[in-house]
């Protein structure tokens, strides 16, 4: 079976760093991208950026660029989303998803849920 | 404010026709595929249409999508009550550098 497993809930205080995690499981990372997207509580998903674990070519939202950095490691199938400083406002629900084209996102993982408090 | 626009709700009743609508510009939708997300409550995203029309497998025929110019349409025939959940459209836009953007989303519910 086909899964991308996400790491644990985070709590974190605002000006920490932080990195998550999203592993392929039934499969090798090359040829597909994988892509971060954010849900706030009640709100709709946004796409943070994309990155393709070949050759680690990456995209990122205006949005999100200069906010957070994504990251893959092809040798353990896993893709990384990280913040160097945290805020309030991080505070969401985070997937992400596998694509071949950059832009049908077929496999999601579970989601990670970022907690950003003082 | 997302790129592309939907209506915040749509409602059915059992059996009856339920069409949501996404709107776009040429750079999004007026130029690319269209995609279509269904998220039930508590769960991640499953992609439900692909390139504008096509079901992944597994996906009811009773779903459907279609797209003229800038704006998308997804189509549920027949509606259930499992179908209660958030639906999302999205498509790539080749404005700024070349992202994703998804529509502000539509809730659907049973009457």
């Amino acid at each position: 079976e086909v899964l991308l497993v996400q790491s644990g809930p985070e709590m974190k205080k605002p000006g920490e760093s932080l990195r998550i995690s999203c592993k392929g499981v039934g499969y090798n990372f090359p040829p597909y991208w994988i892509g971060w997207m954010r849900q706030k509580p009640g709100k709709g998903l946004e796409w943070m950026g994309i990155v393709y674990p070949a050759d680690s070519d990456t995209r990122y939202s205006p949005s999100f660029q200069g906010q957070v950095t994504i990251s893959a490691d092809k040798s353990i199938n896993t893709a990384y989303l990280q913040w160097n400083s945290l805020k309030a406002s991080d505070s969401a629900m985070y997937f992400c998803a596998r694509s071949l084209t950059r832009d049908d996102f077929e496999i999601w993982g579970q989601g990670t849920l970022v907690t950003v408090s003082s | 404010q997302s790129a592309l626009t939907q209506p915040p709700s749509a409602s059915g009743t059992s059996g009856q026709t339920v069409t949501v609508s996404c709107s776009g510009t040429s750079s999004n939708v007026g130029s690319n595929y269209v995609y279509w997300y269904q998220q039930l409550p508590g769960t991640a995203p499953k992609l439900l249409i692909y390139r504008n029309n096509r079901r992944p497998s597994g996906v009811p025929d009773r779903f459907s999508g279609s797209k003229s110019g800038t704006s998308a349409s997804l189509v549920i025939s027949g509606f259930r009550s499992e179908d209660e959940a958030d639906y999302y459209c999205a498509a790539w836009d080749t404005s700024v550098g070349g992202h994703y953007v998804f529509g502000s989303g539509t809730t659907v519910t049973v009457l």
